[in-house]
């Protein structure tokens, strides 16, 4: 069944404000990762974290690998309203086999202009 | 460079009809995988490819069946469709299996079942 719990489901916010995120798992993960999915389409890859503690950026996003192994979280700042979309986090449990990355339910972002 | 590509992007069925859907990657990507994606519930694995010649069954399998057609085609059938299958199909691959290197994922087949 699902591993990983992600909130908030849903956040509305202004544009301009930053948003945060998070991912929880009663298990330990070996890799954490956070996509975004735009309606109609397909999840994309924005940031891959494989160690505990790692702080990665890609531009606005900031995303980090929790200490625990058992959570990761995703801020954004400045948004957008290009921002709007599904943003996900999945991961790879320790010991899991090949192919095994579970998914969290989502978080919808609304961007107000 | 198409990268993940999946056909249909739409289909209706019937109870009971079958249908196979169809998806290809272009990246030489050892491992292929089949989500299904439905409101509110995330991505769930139905089956995967780990490399040519095999596949393994992931969260939700009941009532599918998957072909690795070579190393750039990987094929979910739905033998006899059923309204609890109603989703969007979305086919990914990877360069490694797992989380090791990421999954890339094709835009996806509404399918609805009536």
């Amino acid at each position: 069944g699902q591993q990983l719990n992600q909130s908030p489901q849903s956040m509305f916010i202004q544009e301009g404000e930053d948003v945060s995120m998070n991912c929880t798992s009663s298990s330990i993960f070996n890799t954490w990762l956070w996509y975004k999915q735009d309606p109609g389409e397909g999840p994309v890859l924005l940031i891959a974290l494989y160690k505990a503690g790692e702080l990665t950026s890609n531009g606005r996003l900031t995303a980090q690998f929790g200490i625990t192994r058992k959570d990761s979280f995703l801020n954004i700042s400045a948004s957008i309203p290009s921002d709007v979309g599904i943003y996900f986090c999945a991961g790879q449990r320790r010991g899991s086999t090949l192919g095994r990355l579970y998914f969290g339910r989502g978080t919808q972002l609304t961007v107000w202009p | 460079n198409a990268g993940v590509t999946q056909t249909p992007k739409f289909q209706v069925l019937k109870t009971g009809q079958s249908m196979t859907l169809q998806c290809a990657q272009d990246m030489n990507h050892n491992s292929m995988y089949w989500y299904r994606q439905d409101p509110g519930m995330g991505l769930r694995l139905i089956y995967y490819s780990a490399s040519e010649g095999t596949t393994d069954k992931g969260e939700v399998p009941n009532g599918y069946n998957v072909s690795r057609l070579n190393k750039r085609e990987f094929s979910l059938r739905l033998e006899s469709a059923a309204p609890s299958q109603t989703s969007v199909y979305f086919c990914a691959s990877s360069e490694l299996g797992g989380g090791l290197l990421p999954l890339h994922f094709g835009n996806g087949t509404r399918l609805t079942v009536t």
